[in-house]
């Protein structure tokens, strides 16, 4: 059974602070994982990744791909409080036009 | 442009009753996609719609149902609803299924069977 499993839970961290969230996927056929944010309802789109080893960028936040060991990570430096959200990871599947979410990863930044 | 707009944004319901949502896409996009989320389970797809065609669905029982019509709306109904529905619906437009992260969700309908 296709699966996205995101770590950790939660997390409350301190405003500077650097934070990594991991996200393993195992399914039957890959196409690319996306990063979303979700701050209050709709999810915001932040990277699409398709290729291992390839890091996306924007600002203080990234993220990189490992087609191998299956698994993604994001990273955000210099953490703010406008970045608590709770931040996704989907996995697009070719069969079937549809993503397999992660249940996400809570992130608090406090003050 | 205008996002992808969803309606209603809140609704209570009881036990047994049904439940129409409606999602308007993004002009031009013609994938409209579905999705449950809950606390417990995160975002579990329901159907994805394009060109007025169900062109796939997820792990969901017979009471949920959806349509598109020509102009993209797309609609989805819950019959006969139970506790569990209680959820957050999602919808998300594209013009084809996801070119490039074009996936824009809505700001979903916080449904609460009581």
């Amino acid at each position: 059974e296709d699966k996205v499993v995101q770590s950790p839970l939660s997390l409350v961290v301190h405003e500077g602070d650097t934070v990594t969230l991991n996200c393993s996927y195992e399914v039957t056929n890959f196409r690319s994982l996306l990063w979303y944010k979700q701050e209050k309802k709709a999810p915001t789109f932040l990277f699409m990744l398709t290729s291992s080893g390839i890091e996306k960028k924007s600002g203080r936040l990234s993220s990189i791909l490992d087609k191998k060991e299956l698994f993604s990570i994001l990273n955000i430096t210099a953490t703010q409080t406008g970045d608590s959200a709770v931040y996704l990871c989907a996995v697009d599947v070719p069969t079937g036009n549809q993503f397999y979410f992660g249940t996400g990863t809570s992130l608090t930044v406090i003050p | 442009k205008a996002g992808v707009t969803q309606t209603p944004r809140y609704l209570i319901k009881t036990r047994g009753q049904q439940v129409t949502l409606s999602c308007s896409p993004i002009s031009g996009h013609r994938s409209v996609s579905w999705y449950q989320q809950t606390p417990g389970q995160g975002l579990q797809f329901l159907f994805e719609y394009f060109s007025e065609t169900q062109r796939n669905k997820g792990n969901f029982p017979g009471r949920f149902s959806g349509r598109q019509f020509s102009n993209s709306r797309s609609e989805m109904n819950v019959s006969t609803l139970e506790l569990g529905d209680s959820a957050l619906y999602l919808c998300a437009s594209s013009l084809e299924f996801l070119r490039g992260g074009g996936y824009t969700f809505g700001s979903g309908t916080r449904l609460t069977v009581v």
